[in-house]
């Protein structure tokens, strides 16, 4: 497989705070991004979804941002909830063989009540 | 969302025996299917490429002939762990894309657990 996931790095919030959680992506052909949120024995879910003419796409309560430049995303939570607690990985999806969904090492968040 | 079903969501099998897992698009066709694994604390781990009426595409690594994928029709596809091991044991996830949609969202199932025991 391509994707990097040996290691899961956490970040803990309180609740209320805002998260941020970053990932690098690695491949300049990969026009389409997606963060997921995968909770404990589920599928990944849908979050938020950027494409490389963008920089900014906010939704309810969530903001991804997107630099080409250093190949880099990240998900800004806004008022962190207990519920927000999961896994979150960045997802990128290169614009050539087959539209393959290549996920990210995935960072755990814990937050704090 | 489009939805996709997995089947079934945790199966226990005898080292040496197969197991089928099913991947369905409930709601919209799929030319387009794929197989991913996750291990605990790990990421998801794209295992194959999986297209209706074709040959699936194997990632490197991964041995398709003990992973059988068939895409028969345009709302399912099977993963077969064949001769399955304890080190099979993972989490194994399938996703769809509609199709002639190009590069947009793929949509995953729940997953199956996979123990062998």
């Amino acid at each position: 497989g391509e994707s990097v996931g040996l290691h899961l790095p956490t970040l803990s919030v309180q609740e209320g705070d805002n998260s941020i959680i970053n990932c690098a992506y690695s491949n300049s052909a990969s026009d389409y991004f997606i963060w997921y949120k995968q909770e404990s024995g589920k599928g990944p879910q849908f979050i938020i979804d950027i494409r490389s003419n963008m920089d900014k796409r906010q939704g309810q309560r969530v903001t991804v941002l997107l630099n080409k430049t250093v190949k880099h995303l990240s998900l800004q939570i806004a008022a962190t909830q207990p519920g927000d607690s999961a896994v979150y990985f960045c997802a990128e999806t290169p614009n050539t063989g087959g539209f393959k969904t290549i996920f990210g090492a995935g960072t755990r968040l814990f937050v704090k009540a | 969302g489009a939805v996709v079903s997995q089947h079934p969501s945790r199966v226990i099998c005898k080292s040496g025996t197969s197991v089928k897992i099913e991947c369905r698009s409930l709601d919209f066709q799929a030319t387009t299917m794929f197989w991913y694994r996750q291990f605990p604390k790990q990421s998801l781990m794209l295992m194959a490429t999986s297209n209706e009426g074709s040959k699936a595409t194997y990632e490197q690594g991964v041995e398709k002939d003990k992973f059988l994928i068939n895409h028969a029709s345009l709302t399912l596809s099977t993963l077969t762990v064949t001769s399955a091991h304890p080190e099979d044991s993972s989490f194994y996830i399938c996703s769809a894309r509609g199709a002639g949609t190009g590069n947009t969202e793929a949509f995953f199932g729940q997953g199956t657990r996979l123990t062998v025991v």
